[in-house]
């Protein structure tokens, strides 16, 4: 069965300065997805970014971005310039291309001003 | 857009009683999935369906049952209510593997359920 791990269950950021969000995955698959989402206390789930495995070059998007290690299962989310609207709790998921999305237990993350 | 609506975002239910969450998309999306959310843990799968009249078990499905008449619903049946079933419902829709695939998952607002 895969499983998914992040190991930090809260971070802190100093608004402005980077943080990184740690995920591991474990699957004997090739050919799957990695997606971080975000959940602010509104509770709505909100895509953060999107990673195909087959792709080697990390995905990014404005602020975020990824270090994707597949030989070492690793999937780490980057948040660079932090703002106060990035407080939230961040989960990772891997899905193979089947229908189930796998959740990690979430990281919450705080935007200290 | 609406996206994927769901109803309602409340409900307190005794022991016992049974209730139906509701679920809408409008993107034409074949595939729908029911999670829960319990505190400080992720989402689990309960029942998910990839297309209308074809639905199936995931991880957690005792105690619920659902059902898909069309691609555009998709309801939570819950029996018995148990103080087990307090958690927060999550109805999500994907495109299917056939076309427009790309992992991702959209998802409602989530309904808070409290059993007392």
């Amino acid at each position: 069965a895969q499983t998914v791990t992040q190991s930090q269950p809260e971070m802190s950021v100093q608004e402005a300065e980077t943080v990184t969000l740690s995920c591991t995955y474990d699957t004997s698959e090739s050919d799957y997805y990695l997606f971080w989402y975000k959940q602010p206390p509104s509770r709505q789930m909100i895509l953060v970014i999107r990673q195909e495995a087959y792709k080697q070059q990390n995905a990014t998007e404005n602020r975020f971005s990824v270090n994707f290690q597949k030989a070492a299962k690793s999937f780490s989310l980057k948040i660079s310039d932090s703002q106060l609207g990035d407080a939230a709790m961040y989960f990772c998921a891997y899905r193979m291309r089947s229908y189930q999305l796998t959740f990690g237990k979430g990281t919450k993350l705080s935007v200290i001003p | 857009n609406a996206g994927v609506t769901q109803t309602p975002k409340f409900r307190i239910l005794k022991i016992g009683q049974s209730m139906t969450l509701q679920c809408a998309q409008d993107m034409n999306h074949n595939y729908m999935y029911w999670y829960r959310q319990d505190p400080g843990m992720g989402l689990k799968l309960i029942y998910y369906s990839v297309g209308a009249g074809i639905t199936d078990k995931g991880e957690v499905p005792n105690g619920y049952n659902v059902s898909r008449s069309t691609t555009e619903d998709f309801p939570l049946r819950l029996e018995l209510a148990a103080p087990s079933q307090t958690s927060v419902y999550f109805c999500a829709s994907s495109y299917g593997l056939d076309r427009g695939f790309t992992g991702e998952l959209f998802f409602g607002e989530g309904s808070r359920l409290t059993v007392l």
